[in-house]
């Protein structure tokens, strides 16, 4: 079935550091990707998505571009600030049912220090 | 636009009793719905995946008579923890397919702690 794999955490920056946050997947077809980011006791939040191969999604400062040829979803960011310590998820929407439903990562924690 | 309210927020219960857990579509209706748990530092993991006007679809190993889901109208789906126990203690998410450019609109998530 498909999956999601990110790289693990703690991801621990300074401020204004540059971020790369890994994320591959494997899918039979061909699924929208997703970034999701949480914060402490709070549900999840879109950051950004791709649908398509080559689509980059970006918001926030935050970007991704969805890579075919790589399997890949990195999620990059020029400069960190405090504010954007949280958990970050990638997810792919299942391409084997018509649930519409989400496969995630395992999550990965970024801590800002200023 | 695209709000998931979920509620309660947080919850303690005893041991053997049952906890109603409630996800509402504010400004759109959300014909299906998706009950994720989520264990400390760990992803989210599909339980469910609620459908109105007809039965959930449980993902595998998921106990269906123990975690009751109700989806009674486009705008809200419930999901019951019956007999709950400790090992039942969670994060559990809703989610709901708003399409257009907010994809899945996650509610804020219940806390529940079984004691």
């Amino acid at each position: 079935g498909d999956s999601v794999t990110q790289m693990e955490g703690p991801v621990t920056l300074s401020e204004e550091a540059f971020l790369t946050i890994n994320c591959t997947y494997t899918a039979t077809g061909y699924p929208s990707l997703f970034w999701y980011v949480q914060y402490p006791g709070e549900g999840l939040q879109l950051l950004l998505k791709a649908t398509k191969a080559d689509d980059k999604g970006s918001n926030k400062g935050f970007e991704a571009t969805y890579r075919k040829e790589t399997t890949s979803f990195h999620l990059e960011k020029g400069s960190v600030q405090v504010s954007d310590s949280a958990v970050y998820f990638c997810a792919l929407s299942d391409s084997s049912s018509n649930t519409g439903k989400l496969i995630f990562g395992q999550g990965t924690t970024l801590q800002v220090k200023p | 636009g695209a709000v998931v309210s979920q509620h309660p927020s947080w919850v303690i219960c005893k041991s053997g009793t049952s906890v109603k857990i409630e996800c509402r579509s504010l400004d759109f209706q959300a014909t299906t719905m998706f009950w994720y748990r989520q264990f400390p530092k760990q992803s989210l993991m599909l339980m469910a995946t609620s459908n109105e006007g007809s039965k959930a679809t449980y993902e595998q190993g998921v106990e269906k008579d123990k975690f009751l889901i109700n989806h009674a109208s486009l705008t809200l789906s419930t999901l019951t923890v019956t007999s709950a126990h400790p090992e039942d203690s969670s994060f559990y998410i809703c989610s709901a397919w708003t399409g257009g450019n907010y994809g899945y609109t996650f509610g804020s998530g219940t806390r529940l702690t079984v004691v």
